[in-house]
């Protein structure tokens, strides 16, 4: 089955302890991006890859680090997590030439930082 | 950042109305997505629109790209309580990366049976 996976689907943890969300697709898509969503703001772009080892900042990239090293995985890193990132936060991938197509988004991740 | 206003935010009907869902921008877009997203799960595509004017319909969906390529809407016919569910525009637009989404804020939308 065509999907993208997210892991965990949820994740509670402390101020300041580094933590990372994967994210893997089995579509062979060139394009992959992370996004957050919060009430009444909608999804808003973290960060995104055209393809293997070609990353480039979103909407709101600040506190997050990213690596496409590998076509299928686009792993979201947070060093020094915050309170103000907790969120839902969702992969989506998406074939490069076919915009048509749309994304495929994972199933998210609820994270909550204390 | 280019924005897209979606309007209503939440909408609540009963089984059977008729409802319309509008997502407006300033910019141009190169094309536009909706996608209905459940609680619990990611977005889901409904359909892509690229050309001026162009309605799709999917089911009891409608889905109208305005001329100008500036704004969309979305017409249920007779909701059902399975149409219960966040409806998303995104917009990819014309001066803007290729492959790179903005979305709306989104329209809640429930349909009480």
């Amino acid at each position: 089955e065509a999907q993208v996976t997210q892991n965990p689907r949820y994740l509670i943890t402390v101020t300041g302890k580094k933590l990372t969300v994967t994210c893997s697709q089995n579509m062979n898509h060139e394009y992959m991006s992370w996004y957050r969503q919060d009430p009444g703001l909608g999804l808003r772009q973290i960060y995104y890859s055209m393809n293997v080892e070609v990353t480039d900042k979103g909407d709101v990239p600040e506190g997050y680090k990213v690596s496409r090293k590998e076509k299928r995985n686009f792993p979201l890193i947070l060093e020094s997590p915050s309170p103000n990132q907790t969120s839902l936060y969702f992969c989506a991938s998406s074939p490069r030439d076919r915009p048509l197509y749309g994304y495929t988004f994972g199933s998210g991740t609820r994270l909550t930082v204390v | 950042t280019q924005l897209l206003e979606q309007s209503p935010q939440f909408l609540s009907i009963q089984e059977g109305e008729n409802l319309t869902v509008y997502c407006n921008s300033s910019s141009v877009f190169s094309s536009l997505q909706w996608y209905r997203q459940e609680p619990g799960e990611g977005p889901v595509l409904l359909v892509t629109v690229v050309t001026g004017g162009e309605v799709k319909k999917l089911k009891r969906l409608t889905f109208q790209f305005g001329d100008a390529r500036k704004d969309s809407s979305l017409h249920i016919t007779a909701a059902q309580p399975g149409d219960t569910g966040l409806y998303l525009c995104a917009g990819q637009f014309l001066s803007g990366s290729a492959r790179q989404l903005t979305f709306g804020s989104g329209t809640q939308l429930t349909v009480l049976p």
